[in-house]
């Protein structure tokens, strides 16, 4: 079975800092992992994903992540927050092809201060 | 164009009612899937289908019923609605590998009263 743990379900940062948005998961197959983001009253968007390869991925609106298997961890960080960035971040697991479905971690609200 | 449409994207209804909430995908991705998110914004799938048959049921009451009349459509009907059935409904498509992107619909937002 998969599962993904979002520490924190909330975080709030000033404009101009840095963001992190922590994901740990568990998965006995090697896992996909991705990053979704859910601005109010809209659907799920995605911001980017790991399946092989390098370990360091580049999203969209200047978001990256990094897959860690040592740690189990896939965090999500954008160097300069900015106010359009306040939303609720996704984090998700699928197994390899085939896999059929997305677990997806509770979600962590991310407030951006002016 | 929208990618993933569902309609209608509010209902509100009575209890005991039955309702369909009816989605589209024009990407020509081969699978689609329902999710559910709860009040907590917690997202948990309830099915997914691949070229019209059925994958995934994830424990779904039976009241739940999804048809796939073609690789391009999934709908969901729900039977005797709960209160306990409110929450935000999405649809999503993608292809069979979910190495790529899956596609999520605008949401149905489903109020039993």
């Amino acid at each position: 079975a998969q599962s993904v743990t979002q520490l924190g379900s909330h975080v709030s940062v000033s404009e101009g800092a840095l963001v992190l948005l922590r994901c740990n998961y568990s998965s006995s197959v090697p896992p996909y992992l991705f990053w979704y983001v859910q601005y109010p009253n809209q659907g799920l968007q995605l911001l980017l994903k790991y399946t092989t390869g390098a370990t360091l991925v580049k999203g969209i609106n200047g978001f990256e992540a990094e897959f860690k298997k040592s740690e189990t961890s896939f965090h999500l960080t954008k160097p300069s927050a900015h106010m359009s960035d306040a939303a609720e971040y996704f984090c998700a697991v699928s197994g390899p092809q085939g896999a059929q479905k997305l677990v997806f971690g509770q979600g962590t609200r991310l407030t951006i201060n002016p | 164009d929208t990618a993933v449409s569902q309609t209608p994207k509010y209902l509100v209804t009575q209890m005991g009612n039955d309702k369909s909430i009816k989605c589209e995908q024009n990407l020509g991705h081969d699978t689609m899937y329902w999710y559910k998110q709860d009040s907590k914004k917690f997202l948990k799938i309830m099915f997914s289908y691949n070229n019209k048959e059925l994958i995934i049921n994830e424990t779904v009451p039976n009241r739940f019923s999804p048809k796939s009349p073609d690789k391009a459509h999934l709908n969901l009907h729900i039977n005797s609605l709960e209160l306990g059935d409110s929450a935000v409904y999405f649809c999503a498509s993608s292809l069979r590998d979910l190495g790529t992107e899956a596609f999520f619909g605008q949401g149905t937002r489903l109020t039993v009263v």
